[in-house]
């Protein structure tokens, strides 16, 4: 069974700085991993995946994710926070394709901008 | 292509009533999924449909939910004798059937239980 981690249920940073959104995750199988955004009583958006090849994944609004097996980890950073960027932020993972790929997805880091 | 559609975005009901919800996927689109996402959580994988056929179910899914797909287009939820737990955010998702496709959400319906 596959799982995620994220370290951080609420992570504030100034206008300008860099945004680092951290994600482990647990698979016995190379596993997909996703970067999704939530903003207020919407549905999910996806801001960037990771299936094979390039480790480094660039997103939608300036987000970037790499995917580090060594350490388990798919963290996601943007150089520079913008006020519209406040919202919760959700790592997932899925099974490699032949299954349902259902998501299974960590508990969320609200990103608060300060300006 | 509108989107995922989900009615109703709200939802109020005593304890006990049955309630429904519907979700309609991105047309073309041979799966579909409902999550719940209750306060402060990640949204938590229910149910799982390819075309009509119902392919896998959660043990979040107790006996009185029930979902459907007749005609593998529209799906709906139904929950009988609704409970305070049940109190959530249900949204469906649905994608294509190719390999590395993504994933695309509906805006939920949000549902509390009196």
């Amino acid at each position: 069974a596959q799982s995620v981690t994220q370290l951080g249920s609420h992570v504030s940073v100034s206008e300008g700085a860099l945004v680092l959104l951290r994600c482990n995750y647990s698979s016995s199988v190379p596993p997909y991993l996703f970067w999704y955004v939530q903003y207020p009583n919407q549905g999910l958006q996806l801001l960037l995946k990771y299936t094979t090849g390039a480790t480094l994944v660039k997103g939608i609004n300036g987000f970037e994710a790499e995917f580090k097996k060594s350490e388990t980890s798919f963290h996601l950073t943007k150089p520079s926070a913008h006020m519209s960027d406040a919202a919760e932020y959700f790592c997932a993972v899925s099974l490699p394709p032949f299954g349902n790929e259902k998501l299974t997805f960590g508990t969320g880091t609200r990103l608060t901008i300060i300006p | 292509d509108t989107g995922v559609s989900q009615d109703p975005r709200h939802k109020i009901t005593k304890r006990g009533q049955n309630v429904t919800f519907r979700c309609d996927p991105i047309s073309e689109h041979n799966r579909l999924y409902w999550y719940r996402q209750t306060l402060g959580q990640g949204p938590e994988f229910l149910t799982y449909f390819q075309n009509e056929a119902q392919l896998e179910k959660s043990r979040l899914l107790s006996d009185r939910f029930s979902a459907e797909r007749p005609k593998g287009s529209f799906s709906t939820l139904e929950i009988q004798r609704t409970e305070q737990g049940d109190s959530a955010m249900y949204l469906c998702a649905s994608r294509g059937g190719q390999a590395n496709t993504e994933a695309f959400f509906g805006q939920g319906t949000r549902l509390t239980v009196v």
